[in-house]
């Protein structure tokens, strides 16, 4: 199926650094979702964008939906070491016969230096 | 405490031997959905259900079953004929109208000797 590109791969920062990382799609989306996934666990939702353009804001967490409503975008300030954890990003169609079915992003690690 | 439950967290099955993964959600959401992780891979969508009594194939549904009685459960079987069945086993369920959103649950991790 289907994937998007999601960027970095990974990052290695330290305590206190911003951080961005982004997905870009050769499709249009109406939905675009962020994800955190521990080790073992579940991917937890983050942040949830509905509209071109929206910029939303989760803490020290922001999320864009851009315009052309084939990218997005995820930027962590002041880094914390539990912010460590991989970040997916993911694309849904709503209606008709999407189903909902979410496209992945391969995912960014990010590790956190103390 | 609303939401997803998955068990067991961990199982260990034998080659050859069907198993089933239970996946149990009291958040009233009409679709559920099981996906598979492998380390780089991301998720793939196995089976997706919209309503009771219905589901559908997704893009790796060889090797695995599902069924939806109730629409609280989504149980899925992991067959003998599942060629790799060893990986990490996600099942969400998806709040539909308006602000359309996918929750996921702790995940099962499936190992076969």
């Amino acid at each position: 199926g289907q994937q998007l590109n999601q960027s970095p791969q990974s990052m290695f920062i330290q305590e206190g650094e911003d951080v961005s990382m982004n997905c870009t799609s050769s499709s249009i989306f109406n939905t675009w979702l962020w994800y955190k996934q521990d080790p073992g666990e579940g991917p937890v939702l983050l942040i949830a964008l509905y509209k071109a353009g929206e910029l939303t804001s989760n803490g020290r967490l922001t999320a864009q939906f851009g315009i052309t409503r084939k990218d997005s975008f995820l930027n962590i300030s002041a880094s914390i070491p539990s912010d460590v954890g991989i970040y997916f990003c993911a694309g849904q169609l709503s209606g008709g016969t999407s189903y909902g079915k979410l496209t992945f992003g391969q995912g960014t690690i990010l590790t956190v230096h103390p | 405490d609303g939401g997803i439950t998955q068990s067991p967290k961990y199982l260990f099955r034998k080659e050859g031997q069907n198993v089933t993964l239970s996946c149990e959600q009291n958040l009233n959401h009409d679709a559920m959905y099981w996906y598979r992780q492998d380390p780089g891979q991301g998720l793939r969508l196995i089976y997706y259900s919209q309503i009771v009594n219905d589901f559908q194939k997704g893009d790796i549904a060889e090797g695995y079953s599902v069924s939806r009685e109730k629409k609280e459960s989504f149980p899925l079987t992991v067959t003998s004929a599942q060629k790799n069945p060893t990986a990490f086993y996600l099942c969400a369920s998806r709040k539909t109208g308006g602000r359309d959103t996918q929750y996921f649950g702790p995940g099962t991790r499936l190992t076969v000797l």
